[in-house]
Formats: C-alpha cells, sequence, structure tokens
C-alpha cells in the first residue's frame, strides 16, 4: 500500500458507543495530524503528533482521544459523541513540522455518523 | 481572525477554458508556504501546488499555476484547459513559520462540458 490509509470509511456509531478510526501512512514520515471536517466549515486541526510526540491540542473534547504508538500509525478513539461530532476525519502525514514548505498527504477520510 | 479567505463559494467554467480561483491571506511572519489541495467528491485531500514566500517565481505544475501577488498577499490557483475530472472542492492553506496549516472555507469547481 502507499500513502495514507484510513480505516474505517464509514462508520455509524451510537452515542454510548465506543469506536477507534485508524490511520497508517506508507510515506515516512514523522508528522501525522487529524483533521474534523464538518459542512459548511473550513478545516479543522484537532491533534498533531511530531516523532510519536502529541505536540498540539486545539482544545477538543476529551471524547476524542488520539494515539500514536509509532510514526507510522495514528489512531483516534471515540466515545460517548454527539449527534454534532459527525463529519469527515481526515489524517494526513507530512515531513518534518519545523519548515514552512512541507505539504500534507491526506489519507481518504472516515464518514462518521453519530446517530 | 480569518488567515485564509477564499470568497467564492462556488466557481462554474467550460471545459478547455482556464479558471482561476482566489486565495487571500494574513500574516506578519516573512516566512510562510501557501498550498492548495483538491477534494473530490471522495473526500481525499489531493495536494497540488505549493508557493513559500521567498520564492521569486510563480509556482507550476502541469496546468495548475499559481499567481502568487506577495504585497496583495493574494495566491490565486489558475487551471488551465479545464477538464470534467477538475470539478472538485478546491482548498487554499498556509502555513507560517513552524505552525500547523490552516485552510480557507474552500471554492466548489463545477467543470461543463
Amino acid at each position: 500500500e502507499t500513502g495514507v490509509t484510513q480505516t474505517p470509511r464509514h462508520l455509524v456509531m451510537g452515542m454510548t458507543n465506543k469506536k477507534s478510526l485508524k490511520c497508517e501512512q506508507h510515506l515516512g514520515h514523522n508528522a501525522m495530524y487529524w483533521y474534523k471536517q464538518s459542512a459548511k466549515k473550513p478545516l479543522e486541526l484537532m491533534f498533531v503528533y511530531n516523532f510519536k510526540e502529541q505536540t498540539e491540542n486545539n482544545s477538543v473534547p476529551s471524547r476524542f482521544s488520539p494515539e500514536c504508538p509509532n510514526s507510522s500509525h495514528l489512531f483516534l478513539h471515540l466515545h460517548t459523541l454527539q449527534p454534532e461530532d459527525s463529519a469527515l476525519y481526515l489524517c494526513a502525514s507530512s515531513q518534518q513540522r519545523e519548515r514552512s514548505s512541507y505539504e500534507q498527504y491526506f489519507g481518504p477520510g472516515t464518514r462518521l455518523t453519530v446517530t | 481572525a480569518q488567515k485564509i479567505t477564499q470568497t467564492q463559494p462556488g466557481m462554474f467554467v467550460q471545459e478547455k477554458e482556464a479558471v482561476t480561483l482566489d486565495c487571500t491571506y494574513d500574516t506578519s511572519d516573512p516566512s510562510y508556504g501557501l498550498f492548495w489541495y483538491k477534494q473530490p467528491s471522495s473526500g481525499e485531500m489531493i495536494f497540488l501546488i505549493y508557493q513559500g514566500s521567498y520564492d521569486q517565481q510563480n509556482a507550476t505544475e502541469g496546468r495548475y499555476s499559481l499567481n502568487f501577488q506577495k504585497a496583495r498577499k493574494s495566491a490565486n490557483l489558475v487551471i488551465s484547459a479545464s477538464q470534467l475530472g477538475d470539478s472538485a472542492m478546491y482548498f487554499c492553506a498556509m502555513r507560517e513559520g513552524n505552525n500547523d496549516m490552516r485552510f480557507g472555507a474552500g471554492t466548489r469547481l463545477t467543470v461543463k462540458p
């Protein structure tokens, strides 16, 4: 596999469920990101991991819990979600974060619906 | 404050014609990068083109070119010879120094046959 992959592609869950989103990058990058894309809103950066260390958490509610076991894998654990959490969740990766020139490569996203 | 502004929610272009998608940005950091991404209905964000703040020439990648006007703080994307497959959402993004990338609200481009 190449690039950035995400599973599952679609997820429907109830508000009391616990589920996890998985992201894997095969590009040798050392930074990974979670974004949330809601209808009619700009992409919202949620979490950033640089060399497996979380370096940013943009005031994301605790019902979203990220995990980065190594530089190739990133998880987003979900529990007790709300209907307004329904969105497209995109994972991305990039080379070092220290230079503004490094573009991010995105996965296909997980379309999450909370019922 | 909004860092990236895309004022065109939707644009239409005839197949084989050129189209310009607007993007303005706001920063006081002298070192920044500007990016354009394409998002088809499948959802994946596809990187198209990059322009650095110190680059002297406008970036080009195939049919994509970036009209970089630093003094006006604009970084418009020009797509030449539009194809039906170009129909998608297009996002402008900026990264200031070591900070994370921020995205605009996007422009939906529809290419008419």
